[in-house]
């Protein structure tokens, strides 16, 4: 077990521009989800997925924001025209089952983005 | 939806002492209530959980109280040390939603 892995942990870019994270999370772990945490503030979600299919997606999540997990193993979170807005910490877990069927949610070290 | 609610937002504590961080839930339907550690530049980490049909769990130093009537939970860690200094963040979910709802965090500091 190595845990959820993102990928770039920090990121930084100028307005406009397109960004993408990555995330492994922990094998044989069908749910994945993605958070969004800003400096002095709780994580807040954003999208999860069932295997491949994306069956959640929060209000948060702008036409702007496109998650993907192609085979049901890493995702992607893809912000396109970024905004200075979309400066945060993006967070992703795992687990292997709901939480609320018993199952423990487990995050990643997050991937800062800071738009300039 | 869901709302949580934490306090206290600082908390300084003597080593050796006791902590308290409470948090209170909108969603009477909520049966899941985990407590996450999160330090600097790093994801949150879980570090004990409840469920609705239980009304305390302790694990060593660390201790979990649900009130499901008054819709409100706490963190309770004793003889505290400094490698418990950290940002604690309580969360809710429902049974049958995957989401968690956080609180807004607990800054902790233990003195030497």
């Amino acid at each position: 077990d190595t845990g959820v892995s993102q990928d770039p942990r920090h990121k930084i870019t100028k307005r406009g521009q397109n960004v993408t994270f990555r995330c492994d999370p922990i094998s044989e772990h069908n749910r994945l989800y993605w958070y969004r945490q800003t400096l002095g503030q709780g994580p807040e979600f954003l999208t999860y997925f069932q295997n491949e299919a994306q069956l959640e997606k929060s209000r948060l999540l702008s036409d702007r924001f496109s998650a993907e997990r192609p085979k049901g193993s890493f995702s992607t979170l893809e912000i396109q025209r970024t905004e200075q807005g979309d400066s945060a910490m993006y967070l992703c877990a795992s687990s292997l089952g709901s939480p609320g069927g018993g199952n423990t949610i487990y995050f990643g070290e997050g991937s800062w983005l800071t738009v300039v | 939806g869901e709302n949580v609610e934490q306090h206290p937002s600082t908390l300084s504590v003597q080593e050796g002492d006791s902590a308290v961080i409470k948090c209170t839930y909108s969603d009477s339907a909520s049966n899941y209530f985990p407590w996450y550690k999160q330090e600097l530049g790093k994801g949150p980490q879980l570090i004990i959980d409840i469920r609705s049909n239980v009304g305390e769990k302790k694990d060593q130093r660390i201790a979990v109280t649900l009130n499901k009537t008054a819709k409100h939970f706490s963190l309770h860690i004793t003889e505290t040390q400094p490698e418990d200094s950290a940002v604690y963040f309580c969360a809710a979910s429902t049974g049958g939603n995957e989401k968690l709802t956080f609180g807004t965090g607990t800054r902790l500091t233990i003195i030497p």
